[in-house]
Order: structure tokens, then C-alpha cells, then sequence
């Protein structure tokens, strides 16, 4: 099915540790980003991609690192993880952003971090 | 100042009723776009419903509208006749045309709760 791809759904971390949460769409959309969502809260935007090798920091970008060298893949990397780090991920992509468009947004990934 | 404010943390609607979610925003940008989102316990973000800050009419889709007041900077989401499948978070989101990378800036949601 088209959309946006997230892996893994699930991850527990320990702390210190790094990992790779993956994001792929098919839609060949051009912007591309990653928020988190704590508990009872809305999402807060990490980092964003509006196209192929370019990427720029969000509202909390400490201690995550992206890359773009596809069009289609987004990863998002956590260096060393801290428990403040436990959180839902959400990967989302978007055409050009004149008029009616909708934000295609992956299932999420749960992370945990102990 | 926060971007985007909802002020209702939850609430509770009978089923069959109507409900109105608020949500208030603040922006310089005269180009920018309102979005509602509705998340399910099951935690994928639904959207809902989109109003343009050009658009000369109020959103609708289905059962949702979307009561646009520019000039208090209000875009309130309402749900008619309730089901109980509305159970769930709702987000409003604005989006800041001059801004880079088609980025979507969220309240801190309502949660809905239908009973029977």
C-alpha cells in the first residue's frame, strides 16, 4: 500500500546505546519529517527534509541526526539514547504545500528507553 | 507564545449530540493553513479536515466542519451527531506558508470521550 513506512513499531533502548528508526514513503514526496509525541501531548517536530540532501532542525533536534539521500528515506538517528528520549515517533511526508494537501503520516514507532 | 492552544483538555459528549473542539493560534503570516487531526487509541493520525487562510467558507467533510473565525484567529472543530467510534484525541495543527519545509506545528490536543 502506498504511504509512509515506518520500522521498527517497537524498540526498548538502554541507555547509551544508538539506533536507527527508518522511515520510507512512495509517494515521492519532496518534504519529509519527524515528530515525537509524549504523553497527553501534541507532536513537537525533531527535524524536517524538503528534498534529497537537505535537512534542517526542528523544535527539539538535541540528540537526533537525520540524513536524505533518497527521496524516498528518512532516517532518523538517536546518538545515545537518554530516558527523556522515550517517546511515540512519527514520520510524515508532504507534497508542495499550496492549497488542499494532506500530511501523510507512518504508524508510528514506540520507543522506550530504560 | 504558544502557536496553537487548545484549551480543553477533555471532554465527555453523549452520543447523538454535537461537540465543539476548540482551537485558537497565533501567526503573522497571512498565508497559512488550519488542519484537525483525530487520534485513536490505536495511535495513527487520522486527518480530518483542512481550512486555507484564504478560504471564503468554513470547511466541511461529513460530519465534521470546521468554524473558521480569522479575525479572533479561531478554527474550532465540529462534530455532529456524535458516534461512539469518536472516541479519541483531537489535534488542531497550523501550517506556516512562509515557513520552511511544510511544517505542521500542533496544540496539545482534546481528548473526546462519547458515552452511550
Amino acid at each position: 500500500n502506498a504511504g509512509v513506512t515506518q520500522t521498527p513499531k517497537f524498540q526498548v533502548l538502554k541507555t547509551g546505546q544508538s539506533m536507527t528508526l527508518q522511515c520510507a514513503q512512495d509517494m515521492n514526496h519532496e518534504y519529509m519529517s519527524w515528530y515525537r509525541q509524549d504523553p497527553g501531548m501534541g507532536l513537537r517536530l525533531i527535524h524536517y527534509s524538503v528534498g534529497a540532501g537537505i535537512t534542517d532542525q526542528g523544535e527539539v533536534p538535541n540528540g537526533y541526526n537525520v540524513s536524505r539521500s533518497t527521496t524516498e528515506d528518512f532516517p532518523l538517528r538517536l546518538l545515545s539514547a537518554a530516558p527523556s528520549q522515550t517517546s511515540v515517533y512519527f514520520c510524515a511526508s508532504s507534497t508542495d504545500r499550496g492549497g488542499l494537501n494532506g500530511y501523510t503520516f507512518g504508524s508510528g514507532t514506540r520507543l522506550t528507553v530504560v | 507564545a504558544q502557536k496553537i492552544t487548545q484549551t480543553q483538555p477533555g471532554m465527555f459528549v453523549q452520543e447523538k449530540e454535537a461537540v465543539t473542539l476548540d482551537c485558537t493560534y497565533d501567526t503573522s503570516d497571512p498565508s497559512y493553513g488550519l488542519f484537525w487531526y483525530k487520534q485513536p487509541s490505536s495511535g495513527e493520525m487520522i486527518f480530518l479536515i483542512y481550512q486555507g487562510s484564504y478560504d471564503q467558507q468554513n470547511a466541511t467533510e461529513g460530519r465534521y466542519s470546521l468554524n473558521f473565525q480569522k479575525a479572533r484567529k479561531s478554527a474550532n472543530l465540529v462534530i455532529s451527531a456524535s458516534q461512539l467510534g469518536d472516541s479519541a484525541m483531537y489535534f488542531c495543527a497550523m501550517r506556516e506558508n512562509k515557513a520552511a519545509g511544510n511544517k505542521l506545528t500542533f496544540g496539545g490536543g482534546t481528548r473526546v470521550l462519547v458515552k452511550p
